[in-house]
């Protein structure tokens, strides 16, 4: 099965700087890959996504990075903003099945 | 659009009780899904379902029940609630299968004593 987790539990970045948030996954089989953010007491909300056929993706101030040669994927948050302080989650698999990381908190300080 | 609506919110069971969580879309979304959220841990698969009359068991399946009788509605039931229960409980869906953009409800906060 797969098997995702995150390099690092806790990031804190100073407002206005960029954040990379990191991503391994053990499955080569896995042909979908996307970042979820959840802030507290409220579910998921969808980031961005990437297809295992991409190395790249871009989104509003967001970028999502795949590298499928070490199986390692990044989220990259362009000047990071206060409202970005939040649990972002990796997530990778196929057609019915989705396997979630362990989660990275952002916090972002002023 | 009301999105993913889930009831109750926060729900407390005594040991043994059996109770039904309810997840509701108004998306016309094929897959719905459930996910148990505990501590220090990422999303884990309960259930899920690709469509109307089609379920499937997901990563944790043991101790639930999922049936799908409408696209709307995809309840999850307890048998026999046990403290190892305790988790912060969503129901998500999304347009065809997995690997597209999910949308997930608010949670439902289970304590089992």
């Amino acid at each position: 099965g797969e098997s995702v987790g995150l390099h690092l539990p806790t990031l804190s970045v100073q407002e206005g700087d960029n954040s990379i948030i990191n991503c391994a996954y053990s499955n080569s089989a896995s042909d979908y890959f996307i970042w979820y953010k959840q802030e507290s007491g409220k579910g998921p909300q969808f980031i961005i996504d990437i297809r295992s056929n991409m190395d790249k993706r871009q989104g509003q101030r967001v970028t999502v990075l795949l590298n499928k040669t070490v199986k390692h994927l990044s989220l990259q948050i362009a000047a990071t903003q206060p409202g970005d302080s939040a649990v972002y989650f990796c997530a990778g698999g196929s057609n019915y099945k989705l396997t979630f990381g362990k989660g990275t908190l952002l916090t972002v300080n002023p | 659009n009301a999105g993913v609506t889930q009831t109750p919110k926060f729900q407390v069971l005594k040991t043994g009780q059996s109770m039904t969580l309810q997840c509701a879309q108004d998306m016309n979304h094929e897959y719905m899904s459930w996910y148990r959220q505990d501590p220090g841990m990422g999303l884990r698969l309960i259930h899920y379902s690709v469509g109307a009359g089609i379920t499937d068991q997901g990563e944790v399946p043991n101790g639930y029940n999922v049936s799908r009788s409408t696209t709307e509605d995809f309840p999850l039931r307890l048998l026999s609630a046990a403290p190892s229960q305790t988790s912060v409980y969503f129901c998500a869906s999304s347009y065809q299968s997995a690997n597209t953009e999910a949308f997930f409800g608010q949670g439902t906060r289970l304590t089992v004593v």
